[in-house]
């Protein structure tokens, strides 16, 4: 199967500081989405985008699929950005995401 | 529009009992998958449906099955628990075509004691 990998794994910031977090796949995914996940471990969907580029507010997200990876920015980052980051996609003929291990991200006050 | 609505959000089981877990998808949502999150494993495929129909099946022993009922609202059971098994449950469903990804319920923490 598919290896999803995600980095950096932890990540401190100072509230206001900028970030970008990336994900890379070790074969072609036909879906991919971005989600956080929040201290009481709901996932939330951040972005569908299995190519190109989307922004929603403060967040962006790029996706190169010919080079099996995608990125996520954060801007002007808020403590309520805290917790952790996940990538996730599913490689064609199949209906499971493979999820990477996370970035832990803290964003102090 | 409601979300994906998993029940219960808590449950505390002992060794060697059966518990089952329910989701209910959003609306117009026909494939229901289910996950398994451990600090250790991290986040886990453990099987999805669609129209009643398991498509996929991840690697968990036999004591995981699921179904999925006419109405698109889908049931995990784990038999005979170990304490190995507490985990995170969640569930997620989306669109026939996956076109706009998954939507996750807010999960069910499973403790076996």
């Amino acid at each position: 199967g598919i290896q999803v990998e995600q980095s950096p794994p932890d990540l401190i910031l100072q509230e206001g500081a900028n970030s970008t977090l990336r994900c890379n796949f070790s074969d072609s995914v036909n879906n991919l989405q971005w989600f956080h996940q929040n201290p009481w471990g709901q996932l939330i969907n951040l972005f569908y985008i299995p190519s190109g580029t989307k922004q929603n507010g403060r967040l962006s997200a790029t996706t190169v699929a010919t080079e099996r990876y995608s990125l996520l920015y954060i801007s002007s980052s808020q403590t309520t950005d805290s917790g952790v980051y996940f990538c996730a996609g599913t490689t064609s003929g199949t209906y499971k995401y493979i999820f990477g291990t996370g970035t832990r991200l803290k964003v102090l006050a | 529009k409601a979300g994906v609505t998993q029940t219960p959000r808590y449950l505390i089981k002992t060794r060697g009992q059966q518990v089952t877990l329910s989701c209910s998808p959003i609306s117009g949502h026909r494939s229901v998958s289910w996950y398994q999150q451990t600090p250790g494993q991290g986040l886990q495929f453990l099987f999805e449906y669609f129209s009643e129909t398991q498509r996929n099946k991840g690697n968990f022993p036999g004591r995981f099955s699921g179904r999925q009922f006419s109405n698109s609202r889908s049931e995990m059971n784990v038999s005979t628990l170990e304490l190995g098994d507490s985990a995170l449950y969640l569930c997620a469903s989306s669109s026939d075509s996956y076109s706009y990804g998954y939507t996750f319920g807010s999960g069910t923490r499973l403790t076996v004691v």
